[in-house]
Parts: structure tokens; C-alpha cells; sequence
């Protein structure tokens, strides 16, 4: 069965510091792979994807991932955050065939401080 | 274009009534899924349907849970004698995929469903 670590439960980062949050998953095979973030009161929204080529992924509002199969990890990044990046994120990982479904980490909160 | 619409934004209801939440995809999805989400956690699958038929309903926690989609479009998730332990955040989300092609899920913002 797959399934999906978050390590960091809460991270606060100060406004124009760099970002890194965290992403372990395990799967048999190689996964295809989400990074959503939720505001409150909003729905899931896709920042980024990986399905297979390029293991560096470009997304919405700067942010990226790298996915790399030796460590397990999908990785998300940010040169510079925003106030406005404040929210929780996600990382969920798919099957690549049959199996539908997401499976999602417990998710981040990230808190910005001026 | 518009996006998942989920209706209503809020129930509240007391324990041991029945609930119908909807999902009104992106118009041409063929596929629709249900999630759950608890307080602190991240989403946990329910149900998918692939057209107007329930492909896996892995997720569902017992009986009491069902889900219908007749028209291959809107969906109802339906949930009988509800205890307490069913307050959560509903989500439904949709898929332009193709039999045998995963691809991205687009989400709704949600039912918050309280049982009192």
C-alpha cells in the first residue's frame, strides 16, 4: 500500500527566507506525485506534479519540487516566500496505473512572520 | 471555467439523521472522487467513479456511507444514522482522466459536515 510522510507538522519561516518542506512516500514502483496547497476556507489547490521526465518540477506562485527515487522524497521549495504563501500543504502520491486513488500526508502548516 | 462546486458549504445536524452531501464536477470529468477529511489530518479516499459507476469504494468506513452518481455528472454522498465521529471537511474532486490514464484531481472547497 502507498503512503505519504510529512515530517514537519508546523514550520514558520520569515517573509523572503528561502522554503523547504518535506515529502517521503513509499510505493513499489515509481508513484506519480502532488504537492496541494489548502488556505482556510478554501479547497485543495495544485500547485505541482510529477508523472515521470524531468525529476525537477516547476509550478504555480515560484514554488517547485524535486523528485528523487534513491531518498524516497518529493521534496517542495520556494527561493522566497511570501505572506500570502501562508496556508497548509499537502504532499499525496497516485499510482501510476489502475488504482485511482490519492493517498495524502497529514500536511504542513506553514506560518510566514514579517 | 467553472470549477467542483460542492453543496452545501456547512452542515450541522444532530446524531442519528441521515445527510446528503453534492458534487457537481468540472463539466466533461469523467471520473469523481470523495474524500474525507478530519481535523489536523490530511484527505483520506472514500469513493471513486469512473462514469456512472463506482470503481472503488475501498475508502467507504462501513454501511452506513454510500455514494451514487446516475448521470455519469453530479454525485450525492449519502450518509445514514450519523454518529459524531462522521463530523468532517467532505471533499469531492474531479478528473478529465481516461480508463487506464491517472492524471490531476481538481478539488471543491468542501462540505463541513458537524454532528451533534
Amino acid at each position: 500500500a502507498q503512503s505519504v510522510t510529512q515530517p514537519d507538522i508546523h514550520i514558520t519561516v520569515s517573509e523572503g527566507a528561502s522554503l523547504e518542506l518535506r515529502c517521503n512516500y513509499s510505493y513499489g514502483a515509481t508513484p506519480y506525485l502532488f504537492w496541494y496547497v489548502q488556505s482556510p476556507g478554501q479547497g485543495l489547490q495544485l500547485l505541482l506534479k510529477y508523472f515521470s521526465g524531468d525529476t525537477l518540477v516547476q509550478g504555480i506562485k515560484g514554488f517547485e519540487a524535486e523528485f528523487k527515487r534513491s531518498q524516497s522524497s518529493f521534496n517542495l521549495r520556494k527561493p522566497s516566500v511570501h505572506w500570502s504563501d501562508a496556508a497548509e500543504y499537502f504532499c499525496a502520491v497516485g499510482a501510476n496505473f489502475g488504482n485511482e486513488k490519492l493517498t495524502f500526508g497529514t500536511g504542513t502548516r506553514l506560518t510566514i512572520i514579517p | 471555467g467553472a470549477g467542483v462546486s460542492q453543496t452545501p458549504s456547512n452542515k450541522v445536524t444532530e446524531k442519528g439523521k441521515y445527510v446528503e452531501l453534492r458534487c457537481d464536477p468540472i463539466s466533461g470529468h469523467t471520473a469523481l472522487y470523495w474524500y474525507r477529511q478530519s481535523l489536523g489530518q490530511g484527505p483520506e479516499f472514500l469513493i471513486y467513479f469512473q462514469g456512472t459507476g463506482a470503481a472503488d469504494d475501498s475508502g467507504l468506513p462501513n454501511d452506513r456511507f454510500f455514494a451514487v452518481r446516475p448521470e455519469g455528472s453530479v454525485s450525492t454522498l449519502k450518509i445514514q444514522r450519523t454518529e459524531r465521529g462522521d463530523s468532517a471537511v467532505y471533499l469531492c474532486a474531479s478528473s478529465p482522466r481516461l480508463a487506464g490514464v491517472t492524471d490531476t484531481q481538481y478539488f471543491g472547497p468542501g462540505t463541513r459536515l458537524t454532528v451533534l
